[in-house]
């Protein structure tokens, strides 16, 4: 079956350090990899995409991510943090459409909650 | 551009009542999506349109209705809202480019937060 998972329901950093969220992911094919950020009360905000190319994407606000393709995985990177960095991230997969390769659909992982204090 | 725009941003229902959720997009986009988002669920697909004139289901689609009045316009329906219903909507929408080539991100609308008592 075709998934996304963000095996933590938090994560939390302090101003200035580092943080990453994790992601790994199952999918048939070639995956086409995503990162979106909610803020309280808003929509989804697309950060950064991998769709081929350079194992390293970089994304808006300083984000990046790393693929690795090995070990399924996708994780969000920030070199340092910020206090309004604090929102809710979304890692989402692209499954394909049979016999198409425009259409498909994306698969959201639960969401991790970043909490960066002062 | 307002990019997407739900109506309304809030919904209170009883039991049994229908209304119907609206979303436009004003980018010209092909495709459109509805998700309903639930704590720890992440977000979930209704229904989506890869193109005006066709529609087909997600993961969630039983209890709704969907219908693409045209190329901006993707509306989602309750016919008769379940507390199951309770949620928080969201409209997005996908540019027209192949997903290898760009255009491969949705954008999301503000939401409707709906409550079905």
């Amino acid at each position: 079956a075709q998934s996304v998972a963000q095996p933590e329901d938090q994560v939390n950093v302090a101003e200035g350090n580092p943080l990453t969220v994790k992601c790994t992911y199952s999918v048939s094919g070639n995956p086409y990899l995503f990162w979106y950020v909610q803020y309280p009360n808003r929509g989804l905000q697309f950060l950064l995409k991998y769709i081929t190319g350079d194992n390293l994407v970089k994304g808006s606000y300083g984000f990046e991510a790393e693929f690795n393709k090995s070990q399924t995985s996708f994780h969000l990177k920030k070199p340092s943090a910020l206090v309004s960095d604090s929102a809710l991230y979304f890692c989402a997969v692209r499954v394909p459409a049979l016999g198409s390769s425009n259409t498909g659909k994306l698969i959201f992982g639960q969401g991790t909650t970043l909490q960066v204090k002062p | 551009n307002a990019g997407v725009t739900q109506t309304p941003k809030f919904q209170v229902l009883k039991t049994g009542q229908s209304m119907t959720l609206q979303c436009a997009q004003d980018m010209n986009h092909n495709s459109m999506y509805w998700y309903r988002q639930d704590p720890g669920m992440g977000l979930r697909l209704i229904y989506y349109s890869a193109s005006e004139g066709t529609t087909d289901k997600g993961e969630v689609p039983n209890g709704y209705n969907v219908s693409r009045l045209n190329k901006r316009e993707f509306s989602l329906r309750l016919e008769s809202a379940a507390p199951s219903q309770t949620s928080v909507y969201f409209c997005a929408s996908r540019g027209t480019g192949i997903w290898l080539a760009g255009g491969a991100e949705q954008f999301f609308g503000p939401g409707t937060r709906l409550t079905v008592l």
